[in-house]
């Protein structure tokens, strides 16, 4: 298996534009992950998928994020309008059978939003 | 809510020598605790974890943790460290309740010298 794949690896912005993260987890795993990184906040939890189905958005941070998962092989993350304080990486990650169970991560976006 | 601290912002260690990366955490309720890895310019990876039984895990590459549940710790140890090894280190807890995600501690970057 190829791993957890997001796209893009780095996205530079301007203030106010929609920005839109991909990420395709491991084929028959059930739970999805966003994560946000950042020196001064350290790995935050965004949102989490269970079979496709949102189960605990409340580390999105604001009205600004979404994040939806259309099919068992894909999500989005999205910011509209994006703001600096949005630069972060932000890692998306997989895992088998529940929340405690090792999760993959991918490579991860840089978003850079000047 | 439990949450994780590592003390260790920064460890920098000669090749060969010995290291502790240490986690402390804080919980009313029992926990799983983990140990991820983060390589530059990558995501993170599952290094080890304490589910239940032994307090003492250990992973494939030399690393072992032990559980201690009255100081509530779960430091990492390695007796010789490699050039290899040089990453940042994360700490996470979760309750063993409920569908609870991980919460991730600020990280430890492991420097090992030559």
């Amino acid at each position: 298996d190829a791993g957890v794949i997001q796209s893009p690896r780095h996205e530079v912005t301007e203030m106010g534009q929609e920005v839109t993260l991909r990420c395709k987890p491991i084929s028959g795993h059930d739970y999805l992950f966003w994560y946000r990184q950042t020196m001064m906040r350290g790995l935050e939890l965004l949102i989490y998928f269970n079979n496709n189905v949102p189960i605990d958005d409340s580390g999105m941070p604001e009205d600004r994020f979404s994040a939806k998962m259309p099919n068992a092989s894909f999500s989005t993350l999205k910011i509209q309008p994006s703001e600096p304080r949005d630069s972060a990486v932000y890692f998306c990650a997989s895992s088998f059978q529940g929340i405690v169970d090792t999760q993959y991560f991918g490579p991860g976006t840089r978003l850079t939003v000047l | 809510a439990q949450s994780v601290t590592q003390l260790d912002s920064q460890v920098p260690v000669f090749e060969e020598a010995p290291v502790e990366l240490r986690c402390n955490y804080s919980s009313s309720v029992s926990v799983y605790l983990f140990w991820y890895v983060q390589y530059p310019n990558q995501g993170l990876q599952l290094l080890l974890k304490y589910l239940s039984g032994s307090t003492l895990v250990e992973s494939i590459n030399g690393f072992e943790a032990e559980f201690n549940k009255s100081q509530t710790s779960f430091h990492l140890r390695k007796p010789s460290v490699h050039i290899s090894d040089t990453a940042e280190y994360f700490c996470a807890v979760s309750v063993t309740s409920g569908n609870t995600p991980l919460v991730f501690g600020k990280g430890t970057r492991l420097s090992v010298i030559a």
